[in-house]
């Protein structure tokens, strides 16, 4: 009953470095996404997948990219990491479909110093 | 634009009693799904209740309904029996026709009291 795995659970960058955030799912979802989560705001959608083989450019893209490795596997990098970047980042996946929910990881605490 | 408004930061409720948490959307678009999600002190993110544009019934799970008051643009949570387990944030999320994003309010506190 994994559901959605994020690995690390907690990082702590120096501004500059880079780093990639992992995610897999095991619900055979088409659909993957990667949320950043910010006190005060929600969540806010960085990038997405909506099948594999293709990702767009969700609400605040910038300073990020990202890789569809396969079905299961959603990769989040950072390229040169600022403070401004420091967030919890949330990985979830879905069906395709309106009134499907998407399905969330633990989370990521990340730290850019 | 904010696309959905949760205007109560925190409240608080006794033990056993309901509570309602207020949700407002905006959007032009016709077909829309409105989600609530569950978010413990532990961090992870828990679905609740789904209600869609369309239906014609107000969405229930268990002690969750959604009050789905398509005309106000509204979609209020209500936790009925609340319980200790239930002190946590609750966030409302839309998303609108075909796109893929869920739109996040800044969510609420809900504390339990014994």
């Amino acid at each position: 009953n994994a559901g959605v795995t994020q690995t690390p659970k907690f990082q702590v960058l120096k501004t500059g470095q880079s780093m990639t955030l992992q995610c897999a799912q095991d619900m055979n979802h088409n659909s993957m996404y990667w949320y950043r989560q910010d006190p005060g705001m929600g969540l806010r959608l960085i990038y997405y997948s909506a099948s594999e083989g293709t990702t767009d450019k969700g609400e605040v893209p910038n300073g990020y990219n990202v890789s569809r490795l396969n079905k299961r596997e959603f990769s989040l990098r950072l390229e040169s990491a600022a403070p401004s970047q420091t967030s919890v980042y949330f990985c979830a996946s879905s069906e395709v479909g309106s009134n499907q929910p998407q399905h969330f990881g633990d989370g990521t605490r990340l730290s850019i110093l | 634009a904010q696309k959905i408004t949760q205007t109560q930061p925190g409240m608080f409720v006794q033990e056993k009693e309901a509570v309602t948490l207020d949700c407002t959307y905006d959007t032009s678009d016709p077909s829309y799904g409105l989600f609530w999600y569950k978010q413990p002190s532990s961090g992870e993110m828990i679905f609740l209740i789904y209600q869609g544009s369309y239906d014609q019934q107000n969405a229930t799970e268990g002690r969750y309904s959604l009050n789905f008051q398509k005309a106000r643009k509204s979609a209020n949570l209500v936790i009925s029996a609340s319980q200790l387990g239930d002190s946590a944030m609750y966030f409302c999320a839309m998303r609108e026709g075909l796109d893929y994003k869920l739109s996040f309010g800044a969510g609420t506190t809900v504390t339990v009291r014994a």
